[in-house]
């Protein structure tokens, strides 16, 4: 009964792949969000969904490109891996609106190793 | 910004002793903040939160203190334990905004 859970945990590729990263969530969210943290451990949004729409797209390469098929969903598709896109993707859902608008409740993390 | 070049600060405590992690906040816009904790290997997880019209709050074990004169957040962890280590995030957000911003994180290390 994963809250937030996000495929795959662990993820190493060769340099110039592109690969996905899925996530999903079961609690009713109405928001979606996925951050990128580096190995001095900075978060770092990247995207963010409100009800299926683009709400937070912050400078990231066009080679990122988020998807959102429903509320419950948010993957990331990335294109032509570069070595700099190693790093710990997050995926992240809240409810907008409320007491603690704040509140993200997140993945467990999926490492992405580019070689 | 980037935070390029800096440090993951880090915190050495004592078991059973009391921690104090702090957090200098940059927009004097937000009137929310929360605390989160990071376990290795995990996703942040939220601990606690604070609005602006209050200056103090407690949950069990933490209380955090706001001081808006001066854009300061702490983090107090009473008797601490081994399982509090981790690396703790501050963020803040103005309450009409969808982004929260993130502090550098702090990394609290418990001595046996």
């Amino acid at each position: 009964d994963t809250a937030v859970s996000q495929t795959p945990k662990y993820l190493v590729t060769q340099m110039g792949n592109d690969k996905s990263i899925k996530c999903e969530q079961n609690l009713g969210h109405d928001t979606m969000y996925w951050y990128k943290q580096d190995s001095k451990k900075f978060l770092k949004i990247m995207f963010s969904y409100n009800n299926k729409e683009l709400i937070i797209n912050e400078t990231v390469p066009n080679r990122f490109s988020p998807k959102s098929p429903d509320k419950a969903h948010l993957n990331l598709h990335i294109n032509s891996l570069e070595l700099g896109d190693s790093a710990v993707y997050f995926c992240a859902s809240s409810l907008s609106g409320g007491p603690r608008t704040g509140e993200l409740f997140f993945g467990e993390g999926s490492r992405l190793t580019v070689l | 910004g980037e935070n390029v070049g800096l440090h993951l600060p880090t915190l050495s405590v004592q078991e059973g002793d009391n921690s104090i992690i702090n957090c200098a906040y940059s927009n004097s816009a937000s009137d929310y903040f929360i605390w989160y904790k990071q376990e290795s290997g995990k996703g942040p997880q939220f601990i606690i939160d604070i609005r602006s019209n209050m200056d103090k709050r407690q949950g069990q074990r933490v209380t955090v203190l706001l001081n808006k004169t001066v854009k300061h957040l702490s983090l107090q962890i009473a008797a601490t334990q081994p399982g509090d280590s981790a690396v703790y995030f501050c963020a803040e957000k103005e309450e009409s905004n969808y982004q929260l911003i993130w502090g550098a994180g702090t990394k609290l290390i418990i001595k046996p």
